[in-house]
């Protein structure tokens, strides 16, 4: 079945760090792709989409380009602050039905 | 713009009890979403409503799971009676379809099965 992988954390970051956070992803259609992010006691909001191959998705200084190839969406960010500190999910969707989430990856991002 | 409103945030109850949570999707919204989050988990659907029609509650478990949307607008999810494993965080979400298909999450209720 579909399915999301995103590599385990916490990742532990200085701040101005470059962050990459891994993700993979199966899917027997064509899914479109995205990141969430949950800030601590807040719910789940839209980072970033791309909804075909070599889209790129950029939002508040976070990147990922979609590969087909590799069947990848990894996140990055060229220089984080402490306010970044926070879970980060992957996750696609195929024909807008429903999201399927990877497990979440906790950033930490210390001064 | 008003977000996706859930209540309770939070709910702490014994086993075999009843219990249930609301959300309020954003207006012009209609497709609503239930999710539950395990911890350390990512979310998984329970069912999905375009307006007042369930078309997917496939991973509901519908032994002791409940939902309503009634007039296509505000949902409840039921659990009745609840078990320990139940314990997790719900989450309701809404969307545009298929206009949009990005979907906005609210905090979540957080529930506790003692």
């Amino acid at each position: 079945g579909d399915s999301v992988t995103q590599m385990e954390g916490p990742v532990t970051l200085s701040e101005e760090a470059f962050l990459t956070i891994n993700c993979t992803y199966t899917a027997t259609g064509y899914p479109s792709l995205f990141w969430y992010v949950q800030y601590p006691g807040e719910g789940l909001q839209l980072l970033l989409k791309a909804t075909k191959a070599d889209d790129k998705g950029s939002n508040k200084g976070f990147e990922a380009t979609y590969r087909k190839e590799t069947t990848s969406f990894h996140l990055e960010k060229g220089s984080v602050q402490v306010s970044d500190s926070a879970v980060y999910f992957c996750a696609l969707s195929i024909n807008t039905d429903k999201l399927i989430f990877g497990t979440g990856t906790r950033l930490q991002v210390f001064p | 713009e008003a977000g996706v409103v859930q209540s309770p945030r939070y709910k702490i109850i014994e086993k075999k009890q009843p219990v249930a949570f609301w959300c309020n999707p954003i207006s012009g919204h209609n497709t609503l979403y239930w999710y539950r989050q395990n911890l350390g988990q990512g979310p998984e659907l329970l069912i999905r409503y375009e307006n007042e029609e369930a078309v997917d509650d496939s991973q509901l478990p519908k032994d002791r799971f409940s939902a309503e949307r009634l007039k296509g607008v505000d949902s409840t999810l039921k659990i009745q009676p609840a078990e320990l494993g139940d314990s997790a965080v719900y989450l309701c979400a809404s969307s545009r379809r298929p206009v949009e298909e990005t979907q906005y999450f609210g905090p979540g209720t957080r529930l506790l099965v003692l």
